[in-house]
């Protein structure tokens, strides 16, 4: 059972355009993790997020930690084909509770 | 600097077998975590290890165990093998602060296992 839920589950977009992607949890988390996996490897950490409120800037990538420390973004500009993977969000708490993932597809 | 290895690559097993998997950590990484990944979901942690003892355990049966040697790399075992073990199996690597997940976690390739 997975207690985050991101949305969308998939979303298929042209180069160049902005995307957006959400994990939502009703649980408190100490820290919040994004991770991009391609097929065969294991997730990439992208960015960890521990304050609630906090933006963290990757390139064309935005992070934000929801005030509650509940929820978090993940916002591309000007996606590119080498964006494509399955993005990951993962809470930490007692443990690490990873959502099912959205996956991106950017064609060119 | 090598980054997380496992091995191995894949795996096929029959129902009720045994099977180890092995992981090394990052060099100078002293925690191991272990995640079970099933086709279209996402990561579910399994346990982690620090200081050659599981410190802490996901929702999973005492089926699957684990162990630390002393140079932090790590084995998973899992007995009785189910057809819904099959998986990609992920070991992940941090350090700093006897483990915990607030650090940066570097996973593994993985292990694919398929039970028949």
């Amino acid at each position: 059972t997975q207690l985050l839920e991101q949305s969308p589950q998939f979303l298929s977009i042209q180069e160049g355009e902005n995307l957006t992607v959400y994990c939502n949890s009703s649980s408190v988390f100490s820290s919040l993790q994004w991770y991009r996996q391609e097929p065969g490897e294991g997730p990439v950490l992208l960015v960890t997020v521990v304050t609630g409120g906090e933006v963290k800037k990757l390139k064309r990538l935005t992070f934000q930690f929801g005030d509650a420390r509940k929820d978090s973004s993940l916002h591309i500009t000007a996606a590119q084909p080498g964006d494509t993977g399955l993005y990951l969000c993962a809470g930490a708490h007692n443990d690490m509770r990873f959502g099912a993932g959205t996956r991106l597809t950017v064609k060119p | 600097d090598a980054g997380v290895t496992q091995s191995p690559t894949h795996l096929i097993k029959t129902r009720g077998q045994q099977v180890t998997l092995r992981c090394s950590p990052k060099s100078g990484h002293d925690t191991v975590s272990w995640y079970q990944q099933a086709l279209g979901q996402g990561p579910q942690f399994i346990f982690q290890y620090y200081e050659e003892e599981e410190r802490q355990r996901g929702n999973f049966p005492d089926r699957f165990s684990g162990h630390q040697f002393p140079n932090y790399s790590s084995e998973l075992n899992v007995n009785a093998l189910l057809l819904g073990d099959s998986a990609l199996y992920l070991c992940a690597s941090s350090s700093g602060l006897a483990g915990g997940f607030t650090y940066e976690q570097y996973f593994g390739p993985g292990t694919r296992l398929t039970v028949t």
